[in-house]
């Protein structure tokens, strides 16, 4: 069961520089959300995409872009790094019709220097 | 608007002693609630849940039960084991409202041997 896959796993960046997190998810979800993990601050959602075609901002959005390429992939893109973008990313899925439990992928962990 | 508080941590506790980690919300209707545990370096997965007033969910030892009247889900185990060492997430949704989830802060649990 692959479940919901994210990479990389980790990343260093450059403050200025950009780079995508690449999720997918193979349990035909319709939902799919990306989450950041600060100490202290619990989970913070960023972006979710209630169906494929559409994204919503979350919490945080500020800083991030996101692209539901297809039902299955979700992907997080991050156009000028700042060391505040530091963090664990979290991509997940969820479907309504099981009860709305979500999926997380194993984490993302971005350090921009 | 819809919320989930939880209590603080860390929570340290010896093998073998009786645990509560304690969760409120507040939401405007019903919502379901659930417990995601998250061990050290990996994300979330569904820990228990459920889906409406007095139904207990359970599983791998840990028990809550859904009160509506104190808009509570307190997590339970009777006997917990160094490997419970975890940070535990209280949260809540709407099934068929959207698909967001609201997730408390986290509590970080430390088993003592």
């Amino acid at each position: 069961n692959a479940g919901v896959t994210q990479t990389p796993k980790f990343q260093v960046l450059k403050t200025g520089q950009s780079m995508t997190l690449q999720c997918a998810q193979d349990m035909n979800h319709n939902s799919m959300y990306w989450y950041r993990q600060d100490p202290g601050m619990g989970l913070r959602l960023i972006y979710y995409s209630a169906s494929e075609g559409t994204t919503d901002k979350g919490e945080v959005p500020n800083g991030y872009n996101v692209s539901r390429l297809n039902k299955r992939e979700f992907s997080l893109r991050l156009e000028s790094a700042a060391p505040s973008q530091t963090s664990v990313y979290f991509c997940a899925s969820s479907d309504s019709d099981r009860g709305n439990t979500i999926y997380f992928g194993e984490g993302s962990w971005l350090t921009v220097v | 608007g819809d919320s989930v508080t939880q209590m603080e941590g860390p929570v340290t506790l010896s093998e073998e002693a009786f645990l509560t980690i304690n969760c409120t919300y507040t939401a405007t209707g019903y919502p379901s609630l659930f417990w995601y545990v998250q061990y050290p370096g990996e994300g979330l997965q569904l820990l228990l849940k459920a889906t409406k007033a007095d139904d207990k969910g359970s599983n791998k030892g840990f028990e809550a039960t859904y009160r509506k009247e104190t808009t509570s889900f307190h997590l339970e185990k009777g006997s917990v084991q160094v490997s419970d060492s975890a940070v535990y997430f209280c949260a809540l949704n709407f099934m068929n409202r959207d698909d967001k989830i609201i997730f408390g802060k986290g509590t970080r649990l430390h088993i003592l041997p």
